[in-house]
């Protein structure tokens, strides 16, 4: 079963425009982390963010994170049609589930993220 | 650095029939992690192995298998294959498949059941 939700499910926007993805997760995590995924193919990880990190950046991307509210954002700042992909998040390593968390990235159902020329 | 190699790219197999994916990970990793991607489920992860362990596995049927040779290359079986078995499998490879590390995903196999 799928970690939790992503919203929206679709984004479409224009080229130079921000896109903000949203991300809520179930259980207790050790990291979240990003991924982007073109037409079906494998996955490119973006960003990883730790439980004790509240925000992080990376190039054109900002990451944010609030255990309270077990949610994350995905910031892509002036987007560019080679970002349209699909994008996920993925938290890894719940601190309670011990050995049941080796190697599990638990994933949302994404983003479809379409930037027009 | 080579990436996560995984071969054959597609395949097209049908009902009843067993198939076999291979998946090399990046030299030095020794967990490699495989993953169901379908429209329907999204993505599952099925199994994880380190050191030629399955150290963990997911909520699928006893068809699905893997295992790990002393390289780190791994392979995943799925046995009477049936139609709802059509999917992207990915494999994903990491240091320990622990929490402190990325992880690299292959370019997955494609297959078709038909």
């Amino acid at each position: 079963s799928q970690q939790g939700e992503e919203d929206p499910q679709a984004l479409s926007i224009q080229e130079g425009e921000n896109a903000t993805m949203n991300c809520s997760y179930k259980t207790s995590i050790n990291n979240l982390q990003w991924y982007r995924q073109n037409s079906g193919r494998g996955l490119v990880h973006l960003i990883l963010i730790r439980s004790n990190e509240r925000e992080k950046h990376s190039g054109r991307l900002r990451v944010t994170l609030d255990t309270s509210k077990k949610s994350s954002s995905l910031l892509i700042t002036a987007s560019r049609a080679a970002d349209t992909a699909s994008y996920f998040c993925a938290t890894i390593w719940d601190p309670n589930a011990g050995g049941t968390s080796y190697g599990k990235l638990t994933f949302g159902q994404g983003t479809i993220l379409t930037v027009h020329p | 650095k080579a990436g996560v190699t995984q071969t054959p790219r597609y395949l097209i197999k049908t009902r009843g029939q067993q198939v076999t994916l291979s998946c090399s990970p990046i030299s030095g990793h020794r967990s490699v992690s495989w993953y169901q991607q379908t429209p329907g489920q999204g993505l599952q992860f099925l199994f994880e192995y380190f050191s030629e362990t399955q150290r963990n596995k997911g909520n699928f049927p006893g068809r699905f298998s893997g295992r790990q040779f002393s390289n780190s290359r791994s392979e995943m079986n799925v046995s009477t294959l049936e139609l709802g078995d059509s999917a992207l499998y990915l494999c994903a490879s990491s240091y320990t498949g622990g929490p402190n590390y990325g992880y690299t995903f292959g370019s997955g196999t494609r297959l078709t059941v038909v």
